[in-house]
């Protein structure tokens, strides 16, 4: 099973400051199936980021994916007040698929 | 427009059982993998079963092996985890989740609220 380890746990920023959250895999990553959702309290998480850099349909690209291999990253180049939220990454190259354990983005 | 509308949970003594559903729309459903993922009480995403478009491959997550059954019936565009021998920890809201043409869960449903106490 792929382990995937978020960083930070907590990241604590203003409006408009640049974020950026790293997810590292135990193993490879099969095809960069990687992927990165953002969910708000009370809501079903919502697919930002597909194979490691493609952005899914209607995210806006200040939303940014990168990484290869093992080392992933989801960067918010400008953060809006609506982009406060948890964000997790998610391999789905391999059986058992797995999730991270979640950066939360708040405000500072 | 893709919607995904589960039904099912409930209280549930430890032990006991429960069938959850989920209904697709607006897409093909017989050409679909499906999923279900779970999330505890303020907790993070876990990944629970998939079974694809033709049933004829199943998995689960070794947590719920032996316990827990994914079936489909394509006819009605029902998705289904039939859930046994169910602990305390469970507990958690239970997602259907359907890929996009990208492979990733791109479409989910809002979740059905399973518990499990005495």
């Amino acid at each position: 099973e792929i382990v995937l380890t978020q960083s930070p746990g907590t990241l604590s920023l203003s409006p408009g400051e640049r974020a950026t959250l790293s997810c590292r895999a135990s193993q490879s990553v099969i095809d960069s199936h990687l992927a990165w959702y953002q969910q708000k309290p009370g809501q079903a998480p919502r697919l930002l980021i597909f194979g490691a850099s493609s952005r899914a349909t209607g995210i806006p690209d200040r939303f940014s994916g990168s990484g290869s291999g093992t080392d992933f990253t989801l960067t918010i180049s400008s953060l809006e007040p609506e982009d406060f939220a948890v964000y997790y990454c998610h391999q789905y190259g391999s059986t058992p698929r797995t999730f991270g354990q979640g950066t939360k983005v708040e405000i500072k | 427009e893709v919607q995904l509308v589960e039904s099912g949970g409930g209280l549930v003594q430890p032990g006991g059982s429960l069938r959850l559903s989920c209904v697709g729309s607006g897409f093909t459903f017989n050409r679909y993998w499906m999923y279900w993922v779970r999330q505890a009480p303020g907790k993070g995403l876990v990944w629970v079963a998939r079974i694809t478009s033709d049933g004829s491959s199943i998995t689960y997550a070794d947590s719920v092996k032996g316990r827990f059954t994914i079936s489909r019936d394509d006819a009605k565009n029902t998705l289904y985890l039939q859930m046994n021998s169910l602990r305390a920890e469970d507990t958690a809201l239970y997602y259907c989740a359907k890929p996009g043409s990208n492979w990733a869960l791109e479409y989910w449903g809002q979740g059905t609220l399973v518990t499990v106490s005495s």
